[in-house]
């Protein structure tokens, strides 16, 4: 099946600094990337749509300036945290459909914690 | 307002029997219904995709039904193992979303010897 690599898979920092997270798709070029959210027990949030080329998409009470996606190419969309705040600590996962197939392929995911 | 739910928190079954997970929603026109595993600290793994005019999807020891009259998919393993121990999601994409997915609550399922 399709990868999809999330890099770093945790990461801690202070409250107030920046995060980026990054997501790569590796065996497929992918012009859309979706990002989410994971809070404890919780199920999947989307946060935004990453197209190639163009803006994100956001969705309906996700801040665009707090959350900053650049779809670099065609493998590669990033996700920035800035100015983060010990409520941003979550599970952030990635995931990207792989040419006109339906199924999602998604990233391992990365622990943020801010301290 | 929109809502996905499966039937509970969690569902703890012995081996070998069959579990049976359920998804209904609310307020969707789904093109498509996904179900997906997710171990703890990882991310979900693709399962299995109905689409709205089809009826049941099997592959292995899973099966899918798919009613959309009664807005309700259901999720079955047969002949379950305690690997299938998981979270299990399912999906909704609606028409014209390009591959937009909502995520119902999830269901763990623990499987006993």
């Amino acid at each position: 099946g399709a990868v999809v690599s999330q890099h770093p898979s945790r990461v801690i920092c202070k409250s107030g600094t920046s995060v980026k997270i990054e997501c790569r798709s590796l065996d497929f070029q992918a012009t859309t990337m979706f990002w989410y959210r994971q809070f404890p027990k919780q199920s999947l949030m989307l946060m935004a749509t990453s197209n190639e080329g163009s803006k994100a998409t956001y969705e309906q009470g996700v801040e665009k300036d707090k959350f900053l996606i650049n779809h670099a190419s065609l493998t590669l969309s990033t996700l920035t945290v800035t100015s983060a705040h010990p409520e941003d600590s979550s599970f952030y996962i990635c995931s990207a459909p792989r040419d006109s197939a339906y199924e999602q392929y998604f990233g391992p995911g990365t622990r943020l914690t801010v301290t | 307002s929109q809502k996905i739910e499966q039937n509970s928190e969690a569902l703890n079954i012995q081996e070998g029997k069959t579990a049976t997970l359920t998804c209904n929603y609310t307020n969707y026109s789904p093109a498509y219904l996904q179900w997906y595993r997710q171990d703890p600290g990882r991310g979900p793994v693709f399962l299995l995709l109905i689409r709205e005019n089809e009826k049941e999807k099997r592959k292995e020891r899973l099966k899918v039904t798919f009613d959309t009259t009664l807005k309700q998919s259901l999720f079955h393993i047969t002949a379950s193992q305690p690997a299938d121990s998981a979270t299990y999601l399912c999906a909704l994409e609606e028409a014209g979303t390009a591959s937009k997915l909502t995520f119902g609550t999830g269901t763990r399922l623990q499987v006993t010897l």
